[in-house]
């Protein structure tokens, strides 16, 4: 049972511009809102994190930022470098459940 | 070590053949899950262990899947009877109770079934 739909499925961006990512949740309640990224050959790893009672995090150059309304959080990575290029996931956990991570978003940066 | 460490890192075997993958977590974690991670896919939960609870085992695809944890500590995810469609990456994570939001993932174990 998918409960959240991560978008788009691949994205590429110049170096410098904005990326920007998307998951929506259905109708489960979250208690928390992660994104993980992995590079090719490794593990994912926790990025940032955002809790539904704020609407926005900024960490150096990456934002969370969280609609209630819309059922939809997303991560901007602003002044992308190639060095962001790598895959994002989405893994809200539903209160008291495991880990459900999104289909993936493959960011590529070109110089 | 400071991370998760899983091993091997990578494994070739035939169809039919049981395969061992071994994950050791974080020390004092005590949530540990694993992961299947197929090429250009996301990721598909497979088993949850949380203490000395009984694990969470909905993941798993078929009875051909097992794992254990022994101790608290390490665990052992066995897959019998390997089947091509087993190919994937296995890929390993722990988390402190309470904070299963905030996983750390190892360097997965790549599989591949001839």
């Amino acid at each position: 049972q998918q409960q959240v739909k991560q978008s788009p499925q691949s994205l590429i961006v110049q170096k410098g511009g904005i990326s920007i990512i998307n998951c929506a949740y259905e109708n489960t309640a979250f208690d928390y809102f992660p994104w993980y990224q992995q590079f090719p050959g490794k593990g994912p790893a926790l990025l940032i994190a955002i809790r539904p009672d704020v609407s926005e995090k900024k960490e150096g150059r990456f934002t969370i930022s969280f609609n209630k309304s819309a059922k939809q959080f997303s991560l901007h990575i602003m002044d992308s470098q190639p060095g962001d290029s790598a895959t994002y996931f989405c893994a809200p956990p539903p209160k008291g459940g495991k880990l459900i991570f999104g289909q993936g978003t493959e960011l590529s940066v070109k110089p | 070590g400071a991370g998760v460490s899983q091993s091997p890192s990578n494994k070739v075997t035939e169809k039919g053949k049981d395969v061992e993958l071994r994950c050791d977590p974080i020390s004092g974690h005590t949530a540990l899950y694993w992961y299947r991670q197929s090429l250009g896919q996301g990721l598909e939960f497979l088993i949850y262990f949380q203490g000395n609870s009984a694990p969470d085992k909905s993941g798993l695809p078929s009875d051909r899947f097992s794992a254990e944890r022994t101790g608290g500590s390490v665990s052992t995810l066995t897959i019998q009877r390997t089947q091509q469609e087993d190919s994937a990456v296995y890929l390993c994570a722990s988390s402190l109770r309470g904070r299963l939001e905030t996983q750390y993932f190892g360097p997965g174990t790549r599989l591949l079934v001839l």
